[in-house]
């Protein structure tokens, strides 16, 4: 079956500008995640959906970040006003419950001018 | 809290040679590990995981990884290096309750023909 999938793949942008990441998460998946990954790094947890709701969004680092998942499939983050240090891949992950593990999407590679 | 020691960014090995990964975790309840790996340009693929059932877990492309409390470990083995197995290899660690995965900061195998 189809993956959890992400667009854009890539996304460059210039410092100040809004951006949208969009994730489609696993069919029937309730649990959807959003991590973001720096260069060299491993993935930092930024966001949790159970349903509709953010469960956990502990990982935000600030409020230019938002994410939301109105229907409980489709998620999307928001960035305000980007800044440089914002470039990261950023990934999405899905389960099918709290318990399950997480599948990765491909990764949305944000370029911040 | 939870958190993840990856010991080694860059492992070298011999196309046919053994392979050894190491993962050391914190966590103050009994975990669930994971091992991912990241392909160039991909998102992250599940090696393996453990669930507290049997200490030794195979995976795919014949990757295992040993669950050792004592010692607070998940090390992952492969008995022989394949060209293919050239990528980047996360640990990861997820507690209890909490629904957010911990990473590590990852190792990069090369293996040399």
């Amino acid at each position: 079956g189809a993956g959890v999938s992400q667009t854009p793949s890539n996304k460059v942008t210039e410092k100040g500008k809004y951006v949208e990441l969009r994730c489609d998460p696993i069919s029937g998946h309730t649990a959807l995640y959003w991590y973001r990954q720096s260069l060299g790094q491993g993935p930092e947890f930024l966001i949790y959906f159970q349903g509709t709701g953010a469960a956990d969004d502990s990982g935000l680092p600030n409020d230019r970040f938002f994410a939301v998942r109105p229907e409980g499939s489709v998620s999307t983050l928001k960035i305000q006003r980007t800044e440089r240090g914002d470039s990261a891949v950023y990934l999405c992950a899905s389960s099918s419950n709290r318990a399950d593990t997480q599948y990765f999407g491909p990764g949305t590679r944000l370029t911040v001018l | 809290a939870q958190s993840v020691t990856q010991l080694g960014s860059h492992v070298s090995v011999s196309e046919g040679a053994l392979v050894l990964l190491r993962c050391n975790y914190s966590s103050s309840v009994p975990p669930y590990l994971f091992w991912y790996v990241q392909y160039p340009n991909q998102g992250l693929q599940l090696l393996l995981k453990y669930t507290s059932a049997a200490t030794l877990v195979k995976g795919i492309n014949g990757f295992e990884a040993e669950f050792k409390k004592s010692e607070t470990s998940f090390h992952l083995t492969k008995p022989s290096a394949h060209m293919s197995d050239a990528a980047e290899y996360f640990c990861a660690v997820k507690s209890g309750g909490y629904q957010k995965v911990t990473f590590g900061t990852g190792t990069k195998l090369q293996v040399i023909p």
